[in-house]
């Protein structure tokens, strides 16, 4: 299956900064979502994105496709904002495949 | 609307017993779809459903792991003779079809002693 890589794997923040994530995958894709992990361990859905950009508030995402890479934006972080960020991806399969995540924490 | 909805939220049991587990997609979802979460294994597919389709099993780990669902509907994941290391994290997740955004039910946290 594709292979999917997250960095960095950890991330410290004082609230109020800014942040990038980033997200690769080894083939090309026809799902990409990024996902919030609640400290209940929900899956938040945050972006569907294949291809292109979105933005959802103080989140935006970018895929480019032809790159093999996602990246999504965190700005004027808050301490909601902790948790494990992932990313998954699908080629041409029916699962997705994920990331090992990124776990961010905001500090007051 | 309802997300997706599983059961038992929490389920303990002893090695060797049975166990199952219930998922209930977002209705007119099609597509219908199970993960586990593990320290050990970050988050793996097991099984994926598409409407009246043989499903892919290719994800399940052992002959102990099935999963049925009735009616293009509910889902029953069920794992016999349950061993130490199926203790997981075991999501459910649904799309309006199969190649669309997967939305994730909350989970079962399976505990074998």
């Amino acid at each position: 299956g594709i292979q999917v890589e997250q960095s960095p794997p950890d991330l410290i923040l004082q609230e109020g900064a800014n942040s990038t994530l980033r997200c690769n995958f080894s083939d090309s894709v026809n799902n990409l979502q990024w996902f919030h992990q609640n400290p209940w361990g929900q899956l938040i859905n945050l972006f569907y994105i294949p291809s292109g950009t979105k933005q959802n508030g103080r989140l935006s995402a970018t895929t480019v496709a032809t790159e093999r890479y996602s990246l999504l934006y965190i700005s004027s972080s808050q301490t909601t904002d902790s948790g494990v960020y992932f990313c998954a991806a699908r080629t041409g399969a029916n699962n997705l495949f994920f990331g090992t995540g990124t776990r961010l924490t905001v500090i007051p | 609307g309802a997300g997706v909805s599983q059961s038992p939220s929490n389920k303990v049991t002893e090695k060797g017993k049975d166990v199952e587990l219930r998922c209930d997609p977002i209705s007119g979802h099609t597509a219908l779809y199970w993960y586990r979460q593990s320290l050990g294994q970050g988050l793996e597919f097991l099984i994926y459903f598409q409407g009246n389709s043989a499903p892919d099993k290719s994800g399940l780990p052992s002959d102990r792991f099935s999963a049925e669902r009735t009616g293009g509907s509910v889902s029953t994941l069920t794992i016999q003779r349950t061993q130490q290391e199926d203790s997981a994290v075991y999501l459910c997740a649904s799309s309006f079809t199969g190649p669309g955004e997967q939305f994730f039910g909350p989970g079962t946290r399976l505990t074998v002693l």
